[in-house]
């Protein structure tokens, strides 16, 4: 039973582009999670998403920052017109429950790089 | 707001040495506490959790105990070994709170050396 998967590994982009970040959650799980780590900052939480629903989205920024969860295919964070301060780490996580943060699985992150 | 304070890294320590990796806090009302390890190359799991004051969290021999009167939830091991090389980190869940809405420490990088 393969893991959260994330993808890319590594990002990196120009100011100004965008960024597309994949999170294929775990098989059976329909609960995904966005939490995004900056540099010398712990993770923090950005969204949750439901097979085509947004659950909670008040960790996302206003601004340039959308997130989805289709019927078929992995969620997508989507960051457009990237500024420096957007490099950071996203983590995906996935659960099959909403109500017990112990069967939270993680993935392995992204690292965002804009340069 | 809520936050979680760990002890700077990287932490560098022999096998069989003894680990401890400081973690403090600050929430409104009674938070539960986590500590999460991220091996090289994976996702955080999930290590060990308190839900309440004086309770003591353990797994593969880690230790961590909820201590209100400090704010503290530190992480000890006893023994550690090469395979305990990660990155360590401390959250909490806000009391009441969602279950997804955890607040995490930076997270502390340990590299065991035989």
């Amino acid at each position: 039973n393969a893991g959260v998967m994330q993808n890319p590994r590594h990002l990196v982009r120009r100011r100004g582009q965008e960024a597309r970040l994949r999170c294929s959650p775990m098989k059976g799980h329909s609960h995904v999670y966005w939490y995004r780590q900056l540099p010398e900052e712990g993770l923090k939480f950005m969204v949750y998403l439901q097979k085509e629903n947004i659950i909670d989205e008040s960790g996302m920024p206003k601004e340039r920052f959308s997130a989805e969860f289709p019927k078929e295919g992995p969620s997508i964070l989507r960051i457009q017109q990237v500024v420096r301060g957007d490099s950071a780490a996203y983590f995906c996580a996935s659960s099959d429950r909403p109500q017990d943060n112990e069967k939270l699985f993680f993935g392995s992150g992204t690292q965002l790089s804009v340069l | 707001g809520n936050s979680v304070t760990q002890m700077e890294g990287p932490v560098t320590l022999s096998e069989e040495a003894f680990l401890t990796i400081n973690c403090t806090y600050t929430a409104t009302g009674y938070p539960s506490l986590f500590w999460y390890v991220q091996y090289p190359g994976e996702g955080l799991q999930l290590l060990l959790k308190a839900t309440k004051a004086d309770d003591k969290g353990s797994n593969k021999g880690f230790e961590a105990t909820y201590r209100k009167e400090t704010t503290s939830f530190h992480l000890e091991k006893g023994s550690v070994q090469v395979s305990d090389s990660a990155v360590y980190f401390c959250a909490l869940r806000e009391g009441g709170g969602s279950n997804y809405k955890l607040t995490f420490g930076k997270g502390t990088l340990l590299t065991v050396n035989p």
